[in-house]
């Protein structure tokens, strides 16, 4: 069965400090994307991937940064994490051929004190 | 812009029919995906449609018409573990990159 996982279900930080969350998939799948959700806007997206070391911007990607160094790991970095990126953060995979569905992690709460 | 609508919330009665409306102006269109979304969990994929037409999965039918920017999720004999959020994304462009409207959520009542 696919599987998407993600580091943490719950993370507190302060603010000014770097974040980083971390999403690991088992079905060889070359995208993979970070969207976050706030009540009211929905699944936004943040980044993603197609292929390891590559990386597109996606609608919202200030003050966050990306890294994909292996193929089943993407990991999403906030460079200096403020108040207003306090969110649920979805992390998700999808097969590089065709339009499929994309597979979701279980999300982290992020609350940036 | 890029624009998709939903309902934000609906209630229904167990054992009934309920369908979640969807439309949507994008710059580019390849198919339309529903999620199912139970609260504190992930987005589960329910259906996709590319062609105008209905697509039928058991309790679940999910309709598209292109020429509208329409969409419609269709869920019969409705149960309580249908109340979830239901969330319209849109395929707007290469590497399946997603465009998600705000979800609708949805209360099955006795």
């Amino acid at each position: 069965d696919v599987k998407v996982t993600q580091s943490s279900r719950y993370l507190v930080k302060r603010t000014g400090e770097k974040v980083f969350l971390e999403c690991v998939q088992d079905m060889d799948h070359e995208n993979m994307f970070w969207y976050r959700q706030d009540p009211g806007l929905g699944l936004r997206l943040i980044y993603f991937s197609y292929d390891v070391k590559m990386k597109e911007k996606g609608d919202i990607p200030e003050g966050y940064s990306v890294s994909r160094e292996k193929k089943e790991r993407f990991s999403l970095i906030l460079e200096s994490a403020s108040t207003n990126q306090t969110s649920m953060y979805l992390c998700a995979s999808s097969p590089g051929t065709g339009y499929q569905p994309q597979h979701f992690g279980d999300g982290t709460r992020l609350s940036i004190l | 812009g890029q624009n998709i609508d939903q309902p934000t919330e609906m209630t229904a009665t167990e054992g009934a029919i309920v369908q979640i409306n969807c439309t949507y102006q994008t710059s580019g269109f390849n198919g339309l995906f529903w999620y199912q979304q139970h609260a504190g969990e992930a987005p589960t994929f329910l259906s996709y449609n590319v062609l105008d037409g209905l697509e039928e999965k058991g309790r679940f039918s999910s309709f598209l018409s292109r020429s509208k920017g329409y969409s419609y999720l269709l869920l019969k004999e409705l149960q309580m573990k249908d109340s979830a959020s239901y969330l319209c994304a849109v395929v707007t462009g290469g590497y399946n990159k997603l465009i998600f409207g705000a979800g609708t959520r949805l209360a099955v009542h006795p």
